[in-house]
């Protein structure tokens, strides 16, 4: 069955990095999109970022902009995201998600449970 | 504030039909499908469904979707009292040229 496993999350203080991963199994990591989307305190839901199955062409959120960067590497069936310059409002629970394209049809099929960042001083 | 908007709460008697709503814009649900999912807090979210009105294998029938202009809704028909949860309503936007979600609503099965 499809599983996607977030890890990377933790304390960070404001300006901090980090790097969070997911690893996937189950199905043909290659073959798909991949997505990162946030869910922050008491709020709902975030898009943040997609990549395609071969690593081109990332597309971001507006907020995290020039600051986050996607990429995969599809021999480990990994995914990443690299948070750089982490603010108080970047704290959030990290999910990543497999990202179906079937034109019109675009939609997140499967997720994980979530990894937690926390920025504050 | 969310680009979706959702009312923030529904409640329901077991066995109830429940509807949630979702209001968007033109750029939003007026040009492109909608997309629900459940989420229980602590676990991952799951897909309901997608383009509108379409199932994923293995979602109950009881779970349905709409869409009408500007506008889609959720129905939970049969409800049961596994299905308090979450529900997000989402759509890509072309003018934000990225996914937007509903600010969710919690359904509580009274």
């Amino acid at each position: 069955q499809v599983q996607l496993v977030e890890s990377g999350g933790g304390l960070v203080k404001p300006g901090g990095s980090l790097r969070l991963s997911c690893v996937a199994s189950g199905f043909n990591f290659n073959d798909y999109y991949m997505s990162w989307i946030r869910q922050t305190p008491g709020k709902g839901l975030e898009w943040i970022s997609y990549i395609t199955s071969i690593g081109s062409y990332p597309y971001y959120a507006d907020s995290v902009k020039g600051r986050f960067t996607v990429s995969r590497d599809n021999a480990k069936k990994s995914l990443y995201l690299q948070v750089n310059s982490l603010r108080t409002e970047d704290t959030a629970v990290y999910y990543c998600a497999r990202y179906v394209v079937e034109p019109p049809a675009a939609y997140f099929d499967f997720w994980g449970q979530g990894t937690l960042v926390t920025v504050s001083s | 504030q969310s680009v979706l908007t959702q009312p923030p709460s529904a409640s329901g008697t077991p066995g109830q039909r429940v509807t949630i709503s979702c209001s968007g814009s033109s750029s939003n649900i007026g040009r492109n499908p909608v997309n629900w999912y459940q989420h229980l807090p602590g676990t991952a979210p799951k897909l309901l469904i997608y383009s509108s009105h379409q199932r994923p294998s293995g979602v109950t029938d009881r779970f349905s979707g709409s869409k009408s202009g500007i506008s889609a809704s959720l129905a939970i028909s049969g409800l049961q009292s596994e299905d308090e949860a979450d529900y997000y309503c989402a759509a890509w936007d072309d003018s934000l040229k990225g996914w937007v979600f509903g600010g969710g609503t919690k359904l509580t099965v009274l």
